[in-house]
């Protein structure tokens, strides 16, 4: 079993649709949570990041960390055809020297 | 504020022969970390530099190895290349150990 569990997708949406995406972990060490997000043949590029629980807001973009379910999620509020990627979700502890830990990534697409 | 860079973009080397590739962090960042994203296996953490020492590696066999220059950059050597080393391989870089990632373009390193 993967520390880090993502569906792969693909996930298709209209245009101006909520995009949910989430993860589980196994790890209970985890401390710090990112999503990235990944054009193809691209670098990920980081989007959201919270340590601990809770929930954190930036733009259209919300995250959401729940450690007591070991399950993070990701919302995209009124997605836009450029929102097309793949989402990777990372996670990292202190104690492990702090190395990501991805999922395998989701892939959205976002439809005019 | 120029981002994480790395060279060259794409590399095609044959089996047996060595790969070097080069990254260079943000203005200011002294931790650099590597990451290897093959087809169908993700991304998996490499190797964490800081401060010019090896601070933590991942699950890779001894032949992938690097260093730390002065000014921060880095260095990723891969010895006695295998077919499965064909990969994008990908530099991050952060302000401390503690700090967010940020990741280069990668290089794409195909092994014939």
């Amino acid at each position: 079993q993967k520390e880090v569990e993502q569906d792969p997708g693909p996930l298709s949406v209209p245009e101006g649709a909520i995009v949910s995406l989430n993860c589980t972990y196994s790890n209970s060490a985890f401390q710090y949570f990112m999503w990235y997000r990944q054009y193809s043949r691209k670098g990920p590029e980081l989007l959201m990041y919270t340590y601990s629980s809770g929930n954190k807001e930036d733009g259209r973009f919300t995250a959401q960390v729940d450690k007591s379910s070991k399950y993070i999620s990701l919302f995209i509020r009124d997605s836009q055809p450029s929102d097309s990627a793949t989402y990777l979700c990372a996670m990292s502890a202190r104690a492990a020297g702090n190395k990501l830990t991805f999922g395998g990534g989701t892939r959205v697409l976002v439809k005019p | 504020e120029a981002g994480v860079t790395q060279s060259p973009t794409h590399l095609i080397k044959t089996r047996g022969q060595q790969a070097t590739l080069r990254c260079s962090p943000i203005s200011g960042h002294t931790s650099v970390y590597w990451y290897q994203q093959a087809l169908g296996l993700g991304l998996q953490f490499l190797l964490w530099y800081d401060e010019g020492e090896e601070r933590n590696r991942g699950n890779f066999p001894p032949r992938f190895s690097g260093r730390q220059f002065p000014n921060y950059s880095s260095e990723l050597n891969v010895n006695a290349l295998e077919l499965e080393d064909s990969a994008l391989y990908l530099c991050a870089s952060s302000l401390n150990p503690d700090g967010t990632q940020y990741f280069g373009p990668g290089t794409r390193l195909l092994v014939l």
